[in-house]
């Protein structure tokens, strides 16, 4: 069973530039998870959907950042206008049932804001 | 402030010791995992624990989550090689399942 995906493993932009992050779930998890770890600190949590839907989005920093769920299949983090404070390494989790299941994450993408 | 305190923050030890990866919350948690990260792959879930006194082990590796679940303990008997990593616990925060995480335990085995 292929597990969770995410692209592109690394991104190097400029600040200023916008940046799509995706994240592929591993199949028939409802529930998908967005996390950030910014170098030498913690993994912190950013949205949670549940299908389609946010459950939860109380992590997201700010409007610059863009979760979408089309579909309630795989998932998009856009950040518009990316800033020097948005590197660090995004995570993306699926779980099937949140009382029952851990969560599965992906590999993780690399972003680096010149 | 952190909400689970991950100690130590990096571990050497000689292949074939024992060696102890703690993770304490000022709070009492719904769940506690560990999980395994090499680099350039996906955390790997290790545990987890739900129940106050509970504890876990796979092959050479136990867990435990102390009584008022606020406190876990990761223990490896005789390091090997394969067992270098990060390791890093996490936990539910609560009944909405939102993770929290520790800073991590980046653990060197030396040969």
């Amino acid at each position: 069973e292929a597990g969770v995906t995410q692209f592109p493993s690394h991104s190097v932009i400029e600040k200023g530039q916008t940046v799509t992050l995706r994240c592929d779930p591993i199949s028939g998890h409802d529930n998908l998870y967005w996390y950030r770890r910014v170098m030498g600190k913690e993994i912190k949590f950013l949205l949670h959907f549940v299908k389609e839907s946010k459950q939860d989005e109380s992590g997201m920093p700010n409007n610059r950042f863009l979760a979408e769920r089309t579909g309630g299949t795989y998932s998009t983090l856009k950040v518009q206008p990316a800033e020097l404070e948005d590197s660090g390494v995004y995570f993306c989790a699926s779980s099937q049932d949140p009382r029952l299941d851990t969560q599965y994450f992906g590999p993780g993408t690399r972003l680096t804001v010149l | 402030s952190q909400e689970l305190e991950q100690s130590p923050q990096s571990l050497i030890v000689q292949e074939g010791k024992n060696l102890t990866i703690n993770c304490t919350s000022s709070k009492t948690l719904y769940g506690l995992y560990w999980y395994k990260q090499k680099y350039g792959e996906g955390l790997i879930f290790l545990m987890m624990l739900q129940k106050g006194g509970e504890e876990k082990s796979h092959e050479k590796i136990t867990a435990k989550l102390d009584e008022k679940k606020q406190q876990s303990s990761l223990h490896i008997t005789a390091s090997q090689p394969s067992h270098a990593g990060i390791y890093l616990c996490g936990a539910d925060r609560d009944s909405n399942y939102q993770l929290i995480w520790g800073a991590g335990t980046k653990l060197i085995i030396k040969p």
